[in-house]
């Protein structure tokens, strides 16, 4: 089945570009989405791309997506300490013909130093 | 706000209980998912119903059951409770069932077993 992988940490200083990465398996995937989640709270929605697309950009954030090489990433433009949080990637895949669902990573939680 | 509410925020009880998660999903949204959050095996998708029926199965325990009612919101139902089951558990709703629409999530129910 689907498995999506992200490293588990990312440093950086506020007012630097944050770059989180992430690779899935299933070529078939069609949406691939971002979440953030901050301590205590759900998961937000911030963006997704349609694998059709290879680029999708909205105000400080921007997607890439290589489908070659499976390979999704969120720069995070003027990162600031606000932007602290676990950032979750997501693949929705339908194994088996079924109805589809979303296969999450296990985050990448970033941390940003004044 | 996602605007999907989940009651309550926490739930302690003791193994072999049984506990119900409610969920209301946003205004106008018909289908409703739910995930369990835990260190170990992250964010894994449960069930998945769209204007009462069930629509997709994920990696949901014989335990546990879930209903979607003529109003749309949604119970989880958790039975013989054991210490493994602590965890988050979110709800998330979308406008349709279809092809990866978005998924917006509430801010969760941690469940402690004792």
């Amino acid at each position: 089945g689907e498995d999506v992988e992200q490293s588990l940490f990312l440093s950086v200083r506020e007012g630097d570009s944050s770059v989180i990465n992430c690779t899935y398996t299933d070529s078939s995937s069609t949406y691939l989405y971002w979440y953030k989640q901050e301590p205590g709270a759900g998961l937000q929605l911030l963006t997704y791309i349609f694998s059709n697309m290879d680029m999708k950009q909205d105000q400080r954030l921007t997607v890439l997506l290589n489908k070659k090489d499976k390979h999704l990433s969120l720069r995070i433009a003027d990162t600031q300490t606000g932007d602290s949080a676990i950032y979750f990637c997501a693949a929705f895949t339908t194994p088996g013909g079924s109805q589809g669902n979303l296969i999450f990573g296990k985050g990448t939680k970033l941390s940003v130093k004044p | 706000d996602s605007g999907v509410t989940q009651t309550p925020k926490h739930l302690i009880t003791a193994t072999g209980q049984r506990v119900t998660l409610r969920c209301s999903p946003r205004s106008g949204d018909l289908s409703v998912y739910w995930y369990q959050q835990s260190l170990d095996q992250g964010l894994q998708f449960l069930i998945q119903y769209y204007n009462g029926e069930e629509r997709a199965k994920g990696n949901i325990l014989e335990r546990f059951s879930a209903q979607q009612f003529p109003d749309l919101h949604s119970e989880l139902n958790l039975s013989s409770l054991e210490l493994g089951d602590s965890a988050l558990y979110f709800c998330a709703s979308s406008v349709a069932a279809g092809l990866g629409q978005p998924q917006h999530f509430g801010d969760g129910t941690r469940l402690s077993i004792l």
